[in-house]
């Protein structure tokens, strides 16, 4: 079956530690988006791509870094400069920039500093 | 800019009690409209959707109607069971955009 796949599920983190999550695709779809989700808040956007090689910086991008170098496979890393890291990272696609079409989730990795 | 606001949760409901859980929003144009639903310790997952005014999505049972004239895309479900329990999150999508989310709404149902 297509879908989304993030890992780890769950990942701890050393203050001063880069970290990266995986999110890979299988639904052909083109365009992939990272959200951060606090407990109880709504989703605030990371970074997004719609075509590899190219993404924008969404609302939060301070402290994360990504890359698209392939349409299946979108990481995001947290950087040292992340001063809050500590949260559940949702990956998403959609097939297309028509307004139609919904995105599909990934089943989220929770990151917590130690 | 694009904003979506939801109905402040939690909301508590009996099974089988009816649901309403209110949304609105502000965009140029004539985005398309979603509903996602968001079971603990999961991602979202699409639950329906209306691409233009007077449509309706329907799906398990949950229904929302995309009101032009109210800028409101209200879901609503006749019969709610505990396995309903979940956050809903309602979200516009414009022409050629990303998406804009709400702050998502928390639903309760109690045997």
């Amino acid at each position: 079956d297509g879908g989304i796949t993030q890992s780890p599920k769950y990942l701890f983190r050393k203050e001063g530690q880069n970290v990266t999550l995986s999110c890979e695709q299988n639904l052909n779809h083109d365009a992939m988006y990272w959200y951060r989700q606090d407990p109880g808040q709504g989703l605030r956007l990371i970074y997004y791509s719609q075509i590899v090689n190219d993404f924008q910086k969404g609302d939060i991008a301070e402290g994360y870094s990504v890359s698209r170098e392939k349409k299946e496979s979108f990481p995001l890393t947290v950087t040292s400069a992340q001063k809050n890291p500590t949260a559940f990272y949702l990956c998403a696609s959609s097939i297309s920039q028509s307004p139609d079409y919904g995105y599909t989730f990934g089943s989220g990795t929770r990151l917590t500093v130690v | 800019g694009n904003s979506v606001t939801q109905m402040e949760g939690p909301v508590t409901l009996s099974e089988e009690a009816f649901l309403t859980i209110n949304c609105t929003y502000t965009a140029t144009g004539y985005p398309s409209l979603f509903w996602y639903v968001q079971y603990p310790g999961e991602g979202l997952q699409l639950l329906l959707k209306a691409t233009k005014a007077d449509d309706k999505g329907s799906n398990k049972g949950f229904e929302a109607t995309y009101r032009k004239e109210t800028t409101s895309f209200h879901l609503e479900k006749g019969s709610v069971q505990v396995s309903d329990s979940a956050v809903y999150f309602c979200a516009l999508r414009p022409n050629a955009g990303k998406s804009t989310f709400g702050d998502g709404t928390t639903l309760t149902v109690k045997p």
